[in-house]
């Protein structure tokens, strides 16, 4: 099995600039969740969805941030715009009924 | 309502000794118990995990965890540390009432490992 696949693994983008993050689950898992890990915070739940639709969003920070699930196999998160505060890495991960991680994505904002 | 305590945010130990890493959990369902690694720019892995069967659940990398209903605890063990030990410990309960439904995780520990 491939995993959970996460791209970009890095990207360095300008405040201001829209941010898209991509999440292929693992094939057959129902469940995807979004988290974003930073030093000062530790890890979060932004949200997750269960079938493709989202169960609880409480953990996505404010509206700049959205979480799309069109399929099974496809999930993304953007941010709109983008800002320095945003800087962390942000973590996709699907299950059935254990959670298994993607590698990240590294978000630098300037 | 679930809830996972780790009761120590760092631990330190020498090469070759004892690992112990302490969490307590509460759940209102019978829960599923996890534990997860995280090396140092790096996603999580995981360790191991229980799920109502064997108290005593063997992982990757010499762990194991011993589930004790009595003492709500899920504590992660390994006999002899080694330095590629060193990294960040996640427990992680789950009521598995609906898949893994809405885990919660544990602040983490630190372990660090002197030579």
């Amino acid at each position: 099995d491939a995993g959970v696949i996460q791209s970009p693994r890095h990207e360095v983008t300008e405040m201001g600039q829209e941010v898209t993050l991509r999440c292929k689950p693992i094939s057959g898992h129902n469940s995807l969740f979004w988290y974003r890990q930073t030093m000062m915070r530790g890890l979060e739940l932004l949200i997750y969805f269960n079938n493709n639709v989202p169960i609880d969003d409480s953990g996505m920070p404010e509206d700049r941030f959205s979480a799309k699930m069109p399929n099974a196999s496809f999930s993304t998160l953007k941010i709109q715009p983008s800002e320095p505060r945003d800087s962390a890495v942000y973590f996709c991960a699907s299950s059935s009924r254990t959670i298994y991680f993607g590698e990240g994505s590294w978000l630098t904002v300037v | 309502a679930q809830s996972v305590t780790q009761l120590d945010s760092h631990v330190s130990v020498s090469e070759g000794t004892p690992v112990l890493l302490r969490c307590n959990y509460s759940s209102s369902y019978s829960p599923s118990l996890f534990w997860y690694v995280q090396h140092p720019n790096k996603g999580l892995q995981l360790l191991l995990k229980y799920t109502s069967a064997a108290t005593l659940v063997k992982g990757i990398n010499g762990f194991e965890a011993e589930f004790k209903k009595s003492e709500t605890s899920f504590h992660l063990t390994k006999p002899s540390a080694h330095m590629s030990d060193a990294a960040e410990y996640f427990c992680v309960v789950s009521d598995g009432v609906t898949n893994a439904g809405k885990s919660t995780f544990g602040d983490g520990t630190t372990l660090t490992v002197k030579p």
